[in-house]
């Protein structure tokens, strides 16, 4: 089984800092997608970013980006220019490429001060 | 932009009465699932449904469990009889493909009193 491990509980950043996310994950499966979901106080949960296993290149959107290091099997987040809409709980999530459902991380809580 | 909705926002029910859960998922979306979050803890997977069938379940998804698509836009979870444990924040998600990007809906805060 999948587990997806995220060691920081919470972080706070100054406002228009830079803060990076640690996210670490275990599978045996090759082929797979990591997603980083962000959880504002309103409890809606909403996609910042996605990354396929195959694929070196880092995802980016916007002031979002990862840096994902296959062989260690670590998949951080690193948000720039941070605003204060960004406060929020910020989960990592997995799924195997013969998988349907998500496996997520316990969640990092995020407070952006300005 | 499209969007997952739910109803209702919040649910109240007594211990041993039986809920319904609606989402209405993304209109070009195939593929459907059920997620709950226990206050302060992690998003659980219940399960997923394709094809107008359970494509894969959880332990958590017992018998008192259901899904059903009834019409060409509805998504619904029954839970037959609910008990205390199953107070929690219930969210819907759909995604295009099977390992696409998932989208969720507001969720149902479910209270069993």
């Amino acid at each position: 089984a999948q587990t997806v491990t995220q060691s920081q509980p919470e972080m706070s950043v100054q406002e228009a800092e830079t803060v990076t996310l640690s996210c670490t994950y275990d599978t045996s499966e090759s082929n797979y997608y990591l997603f980083w979901y962000k959880q504002p106080p309103s409890r809606q949960m909403i996609l910042v970013i996605r990354q396929e296993a195959y694929k070196q290149q880092n995802a980016t959107e916007n002031r979002f980006s990862v840096n994902f290091q296959k062989a260690a099997k670590s998949f951080s987040l690193k948000i720039s220019d941070s605003q204060l809409g960004d406060t929020a709980m910020y989960f990592c999530a997995f799924i195997g490429a013969g998988s349907y459902q998500l496996t997520f991380g316990k969640g990092t809580k995020l407070s952006v001060i300005p | 932009e499209p969007e997952v909705t739910q109803t209702p926002s919040h649910q109240v029910t007594q211990m041993g009465q039986e809920v319904i859960l609606r989402c209405v998922p993304i209109s070009n979306h195939l593929y459907f699932y059920w997620y709950r979050q226990i206050l302060g803890q992690k998003v659980e997977f219940l399960v997923s449904f394709y094809n107008n069938e359970i494509s894969e379940k959880s332990e958590i998804f017992d018998d008192q469990f259901s899904v059903e698509r009834p019409d060409g836009s509805n998504f619904t979870l029954k839970i037959r009889s609910t008990k205390l444990e199953d107070s929690a924040m219930y969210f819907c998600a759909s995604s295009e493909a099977r390992q696409g990007e998932q989208y969720f809906g507001p969720g149902t805060r479910l209270t069993v009193t």
